[in-house]
């Protein structure tokens, strides 16, 4: 089955500064990844997701780039605030439609103000 | 658009006694389902899959006679935790197919279960 790495599990970054979270995945059939952002209590929310027929997407000071060739994937924040402060989670997921999707580990990224 | 709600947020209750948890997508017809149960400072770990009008489909190690789910209609989904224990206690999620996007799932906040 699907195995995903997500790296760092934590990571601190000056408010105004980017961040960048990084996922492995093992199974070269996977062709959906999204991102979810979980705040403390509530559950997971979708940030931004890519398909395996593009090589990057972004929306506003979010960015997700994907290599399929090395099978990985990352997600890049950009003039981080406050409230970016959460946990992210990047999950993968094979083609045939509303197959189950298999989660990294989670990023507890912090903004430091 | 793509809401999922659920119901209740937090419930509290005795060893021994059953809890239903429900599911719903408010402006989407999901024929898809899944639960998820998380402990704190971990990951999601998917317990099944619910499929409208079809028998749930349950991930290794999660007990299906424990964990009843029902997918009665396109908008909702039930989980009861039967026979509740304390070990039981933790944050139960469930999530929907967008309807748009076979792939797309969105969350709903969840609910904590305290078995006392």
């Amino acid at each position: 089955g699907e195995n995903v790495e997500q790296h760092p599990s934590t990571l601190s970054v000056q408010e105004g500064d980017s961040a960048v979270i990084k996922c492995t995945y093992s199974d070269s059939a996977s062709n959906y990844f999204p991102w979810y952002k979980q705040e403390l209590g509530k559950g997971p929310q979708l940030i931004i997701d890519i398909r395996s027929n593009v090589g990057e997407k972004k929306d506003q000071r979010i960015a997700v780039t994907l290599n399929k060739t090395a099978k990985h994937f990352s997600l890049h924040i950009t003039e981080t605030q406050p409230e970016d402060s959460a946990v992210y989670f990047c999950a993968a997921s094979p083609p045939s439609g509303n197959e189950k999707l298999t989660f990294g580990t989670g990023t507890r990224l912090t903004i430091i103000p | 658009g793509a809401v999922v709600s659920q119901h209740p947020s937090r419930v509290i209750c005795k060893s021994g006694t059953s809890v239903k948890i429900e599911c719903r997508s408010l402006d989407f017809q999901a024929t898809t389902m899944f639960w998820y149960r998380q402990f704190p400072k971990q990951s999601l770990m998917l317990m099944a899959t619910s499929n409208e009008g079809s028998k749930a489909t349950y991930e290794q190690g999660v007990e299906k006679d424990k964990f009843l789910i029902n997918h009665a209609s396109l908008t909702l989904s039930t989980l009861t935790v039967t026979s509740a224990h304390p070990e039981d206690s933790s944050f139960y999620i469930c999530s929907a197919g967008s309807g748009t996007s076979t792939d797309t799932q969105y969350f709903g906040p969840g609910t904590r279960l305290t078995v006392l």
